[in-house]
């Protein structure tokens, strides 16, 4: 086990609602990363957070939003859910913004 | 361009064969690394490999960063062993975001 946690595990969700989806960082690692992987594809980064600021972003709209806490855990926030937007959604902590990835177990988003 | 391209993208063993894994990225990708997906979607990661080799049990990697390619080897392959290998590089410039490839899927059977 890497030490990253993610909540909930699954989630369902209907078009148009908006969802927030929760990581836990390893301990002693300030820089969160939140990636989305849609079945069948690699991992795409969606954005970086390293002592609380956005330090990084992938290519993903604005309804795609992050906060990193004083306790660098960290919320992925998607408004106005698409039904594209259904993947499985990663977080990975890190001790620095290019170093090794620890990735949390995931959260497997649905959207009807 | 394709910035990390893996290859092959699908690849069936025998339980104890070897196997090679290959991983091509272009000049703007730094950092190597290798992870393993196994079927509940977790990703481990298996080496940090910007250059040079390392090994790990019966898994080792080496990175030729001049030639933009890195392979990673499995040895005495186990059925534990299935899943998808992604390799992921940072992308250079001060902009930090990690492509990854599109992975390789393997299967090993008893």
């Amino acid at each position: 086990e890497t030490g990253v946690t993610q909540s909930p595990t699954h989630l369902i969700k209907t078009r148009g609602q908006q969802v927030t989806l929760r990581c836990s960082s390893q301990s002693g690692h300030n820089t969160v990363s939140w990636y989305q992987q849609a079945l069948g594809q690699g991992p795409q980064f969606i954005f970086q957070y390293y002592r609380e600021e956005e330090n990084g972003r992938g290519n993903f709209p604005p309804r795609f939003s992050g906060l990193q806490f004083p306790n660098y855990s960290s919320e992925l926030n998607v408004n106005a859910l698409e039904l594209d937007d259904s993947a499985l959604y990663l977080c990975a902590s890190s001790l620095g913004g290019t170093d090794t990835q620890y990735f949390g177990p995931g959260t497997r988003l649905t959207v009807l | 361009g394709i910035q990390v391209e893996q290859s092959p993208p699908d690849l069936i063993l025998q339980e104890g064969a070897n196997s090679t894994l290959r991983c091509n990225f272009s000049d703007s990708v730094n950092n190597l690394q290798w992870f393993h997906q196994n079927p509940w979607g977790q990703l481990i990661n298996l080496f940090y490999i910007p250059s040079g080799t390392k090994q790990n049990g019966r898994l080792s990697a080496t990175t030729v960063a001049t030639e933009r390619y890195s392979l990673l080897y499995i040895s005495s392959s186990q059925t534990t062993d299935s899943g998808v290998y992604f390799c992921a590089g940072w992308l250079s410039g001060g902009y930090n975001k990690l492509i990854f490839g599109a992975g390789t899927r393997l299967a090993v059977h008893p």
